[in-house]
C-alpha cells in the first residue's frame, strides 16, 4: 500500500524567503508523485508532477520539486515566497498499477509581509 | 474549455433533509471521485466510479449515495443518515492513467442547520 506524509501541517514564511514544504512517500513500486495547491474555498489545482523523466520537476508559479529515491522524498520549494502563495498544499502518490491517488493531509502555507 | 463543474457553490439545508450535489465533467474521463474536506483532516474519499453504472465505496461512504448513469455525471446525495454533513465537498475526475493525476472541480460548501 502506498502512503504520503507531509511534515508540518502549517508552515509560515516571510515574503521573499525560501519556501520548503516536505513530502515523504511510501510505495512498493516506483511511484508517480504530485503536488496540488488549494486556495480558500476552491478546488485543488495541479502544481507539478513527477512521472519518472527528470528528477527535478518545474511547475507553475515558480515552484519546483525534486524526486529523491534514496530519501523517498518529493519536497516542494520556491526560492522567494510571494503573498499570493498563501494556500494549502497537498502531496499525492500513485503507483504504476493503480491510477487512484493517495493524498497527504496537507500543509497550510502562510506568507507574512 | 474542458473541466469539471460543481453546483451549487454554496448549499444550505435543514437537518434531516437529503440533498444532492451535482458534478459534471466534459473531459471524457472514465473515473470520477467524491471527497469530503474538513479543516485539518485533508481529503477523505467518499465514493469513486471507474466506469458508467459502477461505483465503489471509499473510506467514509456511510450516509452518502451516488449514481453514475452517464459518463459525464456523478451526483452525490447526502442523506439524513449522515451525522455531520456540514463540510466542503470536492469532485474530481481522471483518465484512468496512473501518471495523469486528477482534475478537480471548484467544490460545494454544504451547511446543514
Amino acid at each position: 500500500a502506498q502512503s504520503v506524509t507531509q511534515l508540518g501541517s502549517h508552515v509560515s514564511v516571510s515574503e521573499g524567503a525560501l519556501v520548503l514544504l516536505r513530502c515523504n512517500y511510501s510505495s512498493s513500486v516506483p511511484p508517480y508523485l504530485f503536488w496540488y495547491v488549494q486556495y480558500p474555498n476552491q478546488g485543488l489545482q495541479l502544481l507539478l508532477k513527477y512521472t519518472s523523466a527528470a528528477t527535478l520537476v518545474k511547475g507553475i508559479n515558480g515552484f519546483e520539486a525534486e524526486f529523491k529515491k534514496s530519501e523517498t522524498s518529493f519536497h516542494l520549494t520556491k526560492p522567494s515566497a510571494h503573498m499570493s502563495d498563501a494556500a494549502e498544499y497537498f502531496c499525492a502518490v500513485s503507483d504504476r498499477s493503480n491510477y487512484k491517488l493517495t493524498f497527504g493531509k496537507g500543509t497550510l502555507l502562510t506568507v507574512n509581509p | 474549455d474542458g473541466g469539471i463543474t460543481q453546483s451549487p457553490k454554496y448549499l444550505f439545508r435543514k437537518e434531516g433533509q437529503n440533498v444532492t450535489l451535482s458534478c459534471e465533467q466534459n473531459l471524457n474521463h472514465d473515473a470520477m471521485y467524491w471527497y469530503r474536506q474538513d479543516p485539518g483532516q485533508g481529503l477523505r474519499l467518499i465514493y469513486y466510479s471507474q466506469i458508467v453504472n459502477d461505483f465503489q465505496k471509499g473510506d467514509i461512504a456511510e450516509g452518502y449515495s451516488v449514481s453514475r448513469e452517464k459518463k459525464e455525471s456523478f451526483p452525490l446525495t447526502v442523506t439524513s443518515a449522515q451525522k455531520n454533513p456540514t463540510a466542503f465537498y470536492l469532485c474530481a475526475s481522471s483518465t484512468g492513467l496512473a501518471d495523469y493525476g486528477y482534475t478537480f472541480g471548484s467544490g460545494t460548501r454544504l451547511t446543514v442547520v
